[in-house]
C-alpha cells in the first residue's frame, strides 16, 4: 500500500474563511510534507514533518497553518486566503526523512480561494 | 536561481521509439535523484530513483543514467507508449534538506 488519501478533493473558500485540508497515510512513514503548486509550474515546499515535529518552514505566510496529530494524519489549516494562495496542494510522506527515501504523492486539493 | 534544471519544456516522440528525457542540477549537495510522472490534476506518481553512488538503475521500460561530474541526469522509457503521455518531473534531495526540489516538468507526449 502506497497510498496517501487526501480531502477534500477540491475546496472554494472566502477570503474570511476557516478551512482545513487533511492528509493520511498508513505507511508507516515518519516524515510528511505539504506542498504548493501552481499551474505550469513544479510543486514547492511549504513544510516538512520529521517524527511529528515541524523541521521545516520554507518562509510560508502564517495564514497556512500546519498540524500532526499523530504519525499518520497531517493537516493543513487555512485562514484569511488570498486569491493568489488558489493552487493544487499537495500531501506527501516518505519512509523517513533522510535524503536516499522515495516521497508518495496524494491527489492533491484543488484549492480556489474567492 | 533554479537548481533542477528540465530545459525541454515538452517532448513529442512515436509511439514504440525511445523517449529520452534530461535534467541538470547545480546543487553538488544533491545526493538522491527521482523522477515523478504526473496527469493534470492529480499528484506526481514516483516513477524511479538513483543515489548519487550509481551511474545507473532500471526498473522495466525505465531507466535513469546519473552523469556525476556533468550534473546531468536522463529518464529513458523504451519502448514508448501511450499512456506515458504526461508531465514528466525530475527532482533532487540531499544537502541537509528533508524535501525535494523539482524541475519545472517535461510533458511528453507519445504519438501513434
Amino acid at each position: 500500500d502506497t497510498e496517501v488519501t487526501q480531502t477534500p478533493k477540491h475546496l472554494v473558500m472566502g477570503m474570511t474563511n476557516k478551512k482545513s485540508l487533511k492528509c493520511e497515510q498508513h505507511m508507516g512513514h515518519r516524515a510528511m510534507y505539504w506542498y504548493k503548486q501552481k499551474a505550469k509550474k513544479p510543486p514547492e515546499l511549504m513544510f516538512v514533518y520529521s517524527y511529528e515535529k515541524l523541521s521545516i518552514n520554507e518562509s510560508v505566510p502564517s495564514r497556512f497553518s500546519p498540524e500532526c496529530p499523530n504519525s499518520s494524519l497531517l493537516n493543513l489549516h487555512l485562514h484569511a486566503l488570498q486569491p493568489e494562495d488558489s493552487a493544487l496542494y499537495l500531501c506527501a510522506s516518505s519512509q523517513d526523512p533522510g535524503p536516499r527515501t522515495e516521497a508518495f504523492f496524494g491527489q492533491g486539493t484543488r484549492l480556489t480561494v474567492v | 536561481d533554479q537548481q533542477v534544471k528540465q530545459n525541454s519544456p515538452s517532448l513529442s516522440v512515436q509511439e514504440g521509439r525511445i523517449s529520452i528525457l534530461n535534467c541538470d542540477y547545480t546543487n553538488s549537495m544533491f545526493d538522491y535523484f527521482l523522477w515523478y510522472k504526473k496527469y493534470p490534476a492529480e499528484g506526481p506518481t514516483f516513477l524511479i530513483s538513483i543515489s548519487s553512488i550509481k551511474d545507473k538503475n532500471e526498473d522495466g521500460r525505465f531507466t535513469v543514467f546519473l552523469n556525476k561530474s556533468a550534473k546531468h541526469l536522463s529518464l529513458h522509457i523504451v519502448p514508448s507508449q501511450p499512456g506515458d503521455s504526461a508531465v514528466y518531473f525530475c527532482a533532487a534531495r540531499g544537502g541537509g534538506a528533508d524535501g525535494l526540489t523539482f524541475g519545472k516538468g517535461t510533458h511528453l507526449i507519445i504519438q501513434p
